[in-house]
């Protein structure tokens, strides 16, 4: 059974600092890892997906990498800005049986920048 | 509407209630997924849909039912739920190739269920 850990579960930092994120997960036979954002109250935005055969991707301020044989993913955020502030979901998806993906996601981390 | 859309976006309803919780994606896609998010607990996925056939039922309790008319539209009928299904429920929806392949999930803004 697939499981997924986000360190740390809470960070709050200055604005303008550098900032890591961490996912970990248990079965390294991933097909992609996909990280969300979570505005309170609100549905998810994807972020980035990392295909298995990737190392990373990069979207503006963001940079995602992706270890599987480590079983791990960090999501590098530069110049944090107050607008960040949120909870940053990531989850690994892998075949759950016949044409099926699942999804298992981490119970993310709540991101908090201070102007 | 673009994207992934749900309503009602807040529900309240007692214990003896029906209702229905609708999900419509505008993306073209072809699989639809219903995840719930409950307090200090990840993501779960309840149901999966490919193709309008219900692929996956992650032992999900029979007080919800869920039904996919066509590729766009999901929902999740509800009846005789507990306090304890009170949670934000989330619709999704990706790609699906029958021959395999792994997409990414676009989410909808969810719908908060509260269960008197």
């Amino acid at each position: 059974k697939q499981e997924v850990t986000q360190i740390p579960a809470a960070l709050s930092v200055p604005e303008g600092e550098n900032l890591v994120l961490n996912c970990s997960f248990t079965d390294s036979a991933i097909y992609n890892l996909q990280w969300f954002r979570q505005d309170p109250g609100k549905g998810l935005t994807s972020l980035l997906l990392i295909q298995s055969s990737q190392r990373e991707q990069t979207s503006g301020r963001l940079n995602a990498s992706l270890d599987k044989s480590s079983g791990r993913s960090t999501l590098y955020i530069a110049a944090s800005q107050p607008g960040d502030s949120a909870t940053y979901l990531c989850a690994a998806q892998r075949r759950s049986g016949g044409s099926n993906y699942k999804l298992t996601f981490g119970k993310g981390t709540l991101l908090t920048v201070n102007p | 509407e673009t994207g992934v859309t749900q309503t009602p976006r807040h529900l309240v309803m007692g214990m003896t209630n029906k209702k229905s919780l609708k999900c419509e994606q505008h993306l073209g896609h072809n699989a639809m997924y219903w995840y719930k998010q409950s307090a200090k607990k990840p993501l779960e996925l309840m149901f999966v849909y490919n193709f309008k056939e219900q692929t996956e039922n992650n032992s999900v309790p029979s007080r919800f039912s869920p039904e996919c008319p066509n590729s766009s539209h999901l929902f999740l009928h509800l009846h005789t739920l507990q306090p304890e299904d009170s949670a934000l429920y989330l619709c999704a929806s990706s790609h699906f190739l029958s021959g395999g392949g792994a997409y990414e999930q676009y989410f909808g803004p969810g719908t908060r269920l509260t269960v008197t």
